[in-house]
């Protein structure tokens, strides 16, 4: 099942907006991570954000993190057609003993206009 | 260009074959993740290999297996394959942090199988 569910499932954009895009969690996690995927091709890793960690920028990149919410956002700021593509969060759940093995939400497919 | 690779891109194949998968992590990584990707089932986790071993099971079916190598590649093995195994398979590797943690994984372009 899935651990991270990304809202919307999909965007359009025009190019110099802002794009957010949200992720719910269930379970208590070490850390959230987000990707990017161009279509078919592999993922690239974005900004990891830590349980004990509020807010983290990435140049145009700015992702937060709410626990008690159980919620992050990402926002891609200044979008360029460049950034289309599919961007997932990934998170680690919080046990014992850690299998780091990341738990993938379903993605939101950002598509930037020209 | 994370520095994992996989081998090989694309692979077409009939029902009921066995098909072999190949990783290289990034030079250093110990630990390699597979990940298998469809479009019903999303991104699942597969297994985690970590120097040679077995550290996490996930999703696998027992028709996979995995290995990691004293070269520290890893290959995913795929038998009995059926219509619905068709999917994009990646591999990721991480680096071992301070405390025996990992955290960011480097995900390698992909295997795109086919089963006809």
């Amino acid at each position: 099942s899935q651990q991270g569910e990304e809202d919307p499932q999909a965007l359009s954009i025009q190019e110099g907006e802002n794009a957010t895009m949200n992720c719910s969690y269930k379970t208590s996690i070490n850390n959230l991570q987000w990707y990017r995927q161009n279509s078919g091709r592999g993922l690239v890793h974005l900004i990891l954000i830590r349980s004990n960690e509020r807010e983290k920028h990435s140049g145009r990149l700015r992702v937060t993190l709410d626990t008690s919410k159980k919620s992050s956002s990402l926002l891609i700021t200044a979008s360029r057609a460049a950034d289309t593509a599919s961007y997932f969060c990934a998170t680690e759940k919080s046990r014992l003993i850690r299998s780091e093995k990341l738990v993938f939400g379903k993605g939101t497919k950002l598509t930037v206009n020209p | 260009d994370s520095g994992v690779t996989q081998t090989p891109k694309h692979l077409i194949t009939a029902t009921g074959q066995r098909v072999t998968l190949r990783c290289s992590p990034r030079s250093g990584d110990l630990s390699v993740y597979w990940y298998q990707q469809s479009l019903d089932q999303g991104l699942q986790f597969l297994i985690q290999y970590y120097n040679g071993e077995e550290r996490a099971k996930g999703n696998i079916l027992e028709r996979f297996s995995a290995q990691q190598f004293p070269d520290l590649h890893s290959e995913l093995n795929l038998s009995s394959l059926e219509l619905g195994d068709s999917a994009l398979y990646f591999c990721a590797s991480s680096e071992l942090l301070a405390g025996g943690f990992a955290d960011t994984q480097y995900f390698g372009p992909g295997t795109r199988l086919t089963v006809l």
